[in-house]
């Protein structure tokens, strides 16, 4: 089993739905991100979190909200989803600065 | 706020020669930096890392880079280039005691020709 895993892998959803993307992980990491990724843009961080109770904007965050249910969970809501938020999303983990990141498969959103 | 520039959204080489793909950085205190790799349909998986020990690092595939304070570098390298290194490159950074949000750079392809 993979140690971050991102449900769905694949969604198409219309302007204005509500969804949630999904993210868990098996490596007992404090730390985790969601990054959106676009061609040409790089990784764009949109929130993080540190802990259970601590949860950050990140460069992009207007738009997007957090839920960090446990250690083991972060997941991302788009609450009225727009076409410009058509991506590949990451969650990411890590368990401190110092040590690397470890990315899910990613998640790619069509808004149509 | 710490930032990264990579130079160069795509790069071109061929089979056996030298891969350089650059990445500035800017950091007001020292910085913690990382190399990732993307394949397609794939995510990102660490290449190196530079965390204030050896300015010279060595990492996975026979990719290294070198930490330049002076000229606030990190430019990844590989003396031949295979096939498989075909590949998305990310240049990511952490300032030292910002808290420790990992932020990335443009991304640079790298192409293998024949």
């Amino acid at each position: 089993d993979a140690d971050v895993t991102q449900t769905p892998r694949n969604r198409i959803t219309k302007t204005g739905k509500r969804i949630m993307l999904e993210c868990s992980q098996t490596k007992g990491h404090d730390r985790m991100y969601w990054y959106r990724q676009d061609p040409g843009l790089g990784l764009r961080l949109i929130y993080y979190s540190f802990d259970v109770k601590d949860i950050n904007k990140g460069e992009i965050s207007d738009g997007y909200s957090v839920s960090r249910q446990a250690q083991a969970k972060f997941s991302l809501s788009l609450e009225s989803a727009i076409p410009n938020q058509t991506a590949l999303y990451f969650c990411a983990t890590s368990d401190w600065e110092r040590t690397e990141a470890f990315f899910g498969q990613g998640t790619r959103l069509t808004v149509v | 706020a710490q930032s990264v520039t990579q130079l160069g959204s795509h790069v071109s080489v061929s089979e056996g020669a030298l891969v350089l793909l650059r990445c500035n950085y800017s950091s007001s205190v020292p910085p913690y930096l990382f190399w990732y790799v993307q394949y397609p349909n794939q995510g990102l998986q660490l290449l190196l890392k530079y965390t204030s020990a050896a300015t010279l690092v060595k990492g996975i595939n026979g990719f290294e880079a070198e930490f330049k304070k002076s000229e606030t570098s990190f430019h990844l390298t590989k003396p031949s280039a295979h096939m498989s290194d075909a590949a998305e490159y990310f240049c990511a950074v952490i300032e030292g005691n910002q808290g420790g949000k990992l932020i990335f750079g443009q991304g640079t392809e790298l192409s293998v020709k024949p």
